[in-house]
């Protein structure tokens, strides 16, 4: 069975420095990978995805993920913190060799950036 | 507009009354599913459907019932909720065929059982 593993509830960081954001998955085969944001009282907006090829994905708002296939790893990161960048992040994982609806989500980790 | 949209937004009812929740997508997207978010277990999904009359389990279906008589709604019923279906409820579509593999969501409902 697929599942995936944000081992962070909350990470703080200063506006301006680099975040991280971690995610470890374990699935069999090739997995398809994904992060999501959810904003105060709003629905789960999608930032990335990588499914083949450069391990370097960038995605929306300068966020940008790297797949580590030794580490099964997908970790966030971005630069440069903003205060907008305050909510909370979702990694996901699919298995290539199920179904389209066979996502699976991590528990979430709450990104705070402090001003 | 391309859009999830989900009614009610929040809603508080008591043990046993029936409610539905709809949910309803414009970009002509042939799969839709639900999920429930509970602080500390993530998004966990009820149900899905891949087409029009074709659902399926997720993860968490006990207590939940879903139709798909039109491709653009995928509405939620609870027939008898518990306390224990107090939960934030997001409905979800995506296109089957296209590479994107991406999921769009609605802004969610929040459910409180009385």
């Amino acid at each position: 069975a697929q599942s995936v593993a944000q081992p962070e509830d909350q990470v703080n960081v200063a506006e301006g420095n680099p975040l991280t954001v971690k995610c470890t998955y374990s699935v069999s085969g090739n997995p398809y990978l994904f992060w999501y944001v959810q904003y105060p009282n709003r629905g789960l907006q999608f930032l990335l995805k990588y499914i083949t090829g450069d391990n370097l994905v960038k995605g929306s708002y300068g966020f940008e993920a790297e797949f580590n296939k030794s580490q099964t790893s997908f970790h966030l990161k971005k630069p440069s913190a903003l205060v907008s960048d305050s909510a909370l992040y979702f990694c996901a994982v699919r298995d290539p060799n199920g179904g389209y609806q066979k996502v699976t989500f991590g528990t979430g980790t709450k990104l705070q950036v402090i001003p | 507009e391309a859009q999830v949209t989900q009614n009610p937004r929040y809603l508080i009812t008591v043990t046993g009354k029936k409610l539905t929740v709809t949910c309803s997508q414009n970009m002509n997207h042939e799969y839709m599913s639900w999920y429930r978010q509970d602080p500390g277990l993530g998004l966990r999904q009820i149900y899905y459907s891949m087409n029009v009359e074709v659902t399926d389990k997720g993860d968490v279906p006990e207590g939940y019932k879903v139709s798909r008589k039109e491709k653009r709604n995928f509405p939620l019923i609870l027939e008898s909720p518990s306390p224990n279906q107090t939960s934030l409820y997001f409905c979800a579509s995506g296109d089957r065929d296209s590479r994107q593999e991406t999921q769009y969501f609605g802004p969610g409902t929040r459910l409180l059982v009385l």
